[in-house]
């Protein structure tokens, strides 16, 4: 029974188009996250949520859009992708004990 | 601006020896301090973490190190086996475990049979 579950796991798409990564985690955490690991291996917060708040957006583009409908689910819409956007996104939950991890999206913008 | 460096991309360590990862770090405001583990492939899986209030802190085969005076902490695994073998990154945070983590680019570890 998967903690914290991201889809896809890979997504291959052209420059310009729009996507959505999913998240969802069962644990019960507060706060939610997205971190992108780009090509150099530099794991990045990108947006921090807690109950549906955003708490932290570390000057990302605003063609990233992250979406929490509840405190289980945070989602991450990107428009007008980019060659640079290509990179693994991370979900991640926590509460005091620290965080848990998704398995990571691959998206590769071509 | 790197706030969290570990300089060796990598290391090789025989089976039954000790590995020794370190990290390095740059803001004084940071209190509190992980390792993470990660297998490709997957997301990173928590290992051992340390408050700045204290020097050591061990967890069967892996103690954590932290020298607030030098900014430096390391990862001992001691004794090092095969299934060990992993990317591991130092984190460190402002504030306790679930405030932003500001990563280091990691260290691949090699654990040779």
């Amino acid at each position: 029974d998967t903690a914290v579950s991201q889809t896809p796991k890979y997504l291959v798409t052209q420059m310009g188009n729009d996507k959505s990564i999913k998240c969802e985690q069962n644990l019960g955490h507060d706060t939610m996250y997205w971190y992108k690991q780009d090509s150099k291996k530099f794991l990045k917060i990108m947006f921090s949520y807690n109950n549906k708040e955003l708490i932290i957006n570390e000057t990302v583009p605003n063609r990233f859009s992250p979406k929490s409908p509840d405190k289980a689910h945070l989602n991450l819409h990107i428009n007008s992708l980019e060659l640079g956007d290509s990179a693994v996104y991370f979900c991640a939950s926590s509460n005091t004990d620290g965080y848990t991890f998704g398995s990571g999206t691959r998206l590769t913008v071509v | 601006d790197q706030q969290v460096k570990q300089n060796s991309p990598s290391l090789s360590v025989q089976e039954g020896r000790i590995s020794i990862l370190n990290c390095d770090y740059t803001n004084s405001m940071f209190d509190y301090f992980l390792w993470y583990k990660k297998y490709p492939a997957e997301g990173p899986t928590f290992l051992i973490s340390i408050s700045s209030i204290k020097d050591k802190n061990e967890d069967g085969r892996f103690t954590v190190f932290l020298n607030k005076s030098a900014k430096h902490l390391s990862l001992h695994i001691v004794p090092s086996q095969p299934g060990d073998s992993a990317v591991y990154f130092c984190a460190a945070s402002k504030g306790g475990a679930t405030n932003k983590l500001i990563f280091g680019t990691g260290t691949l570890l090699a654990v040779q049979p």
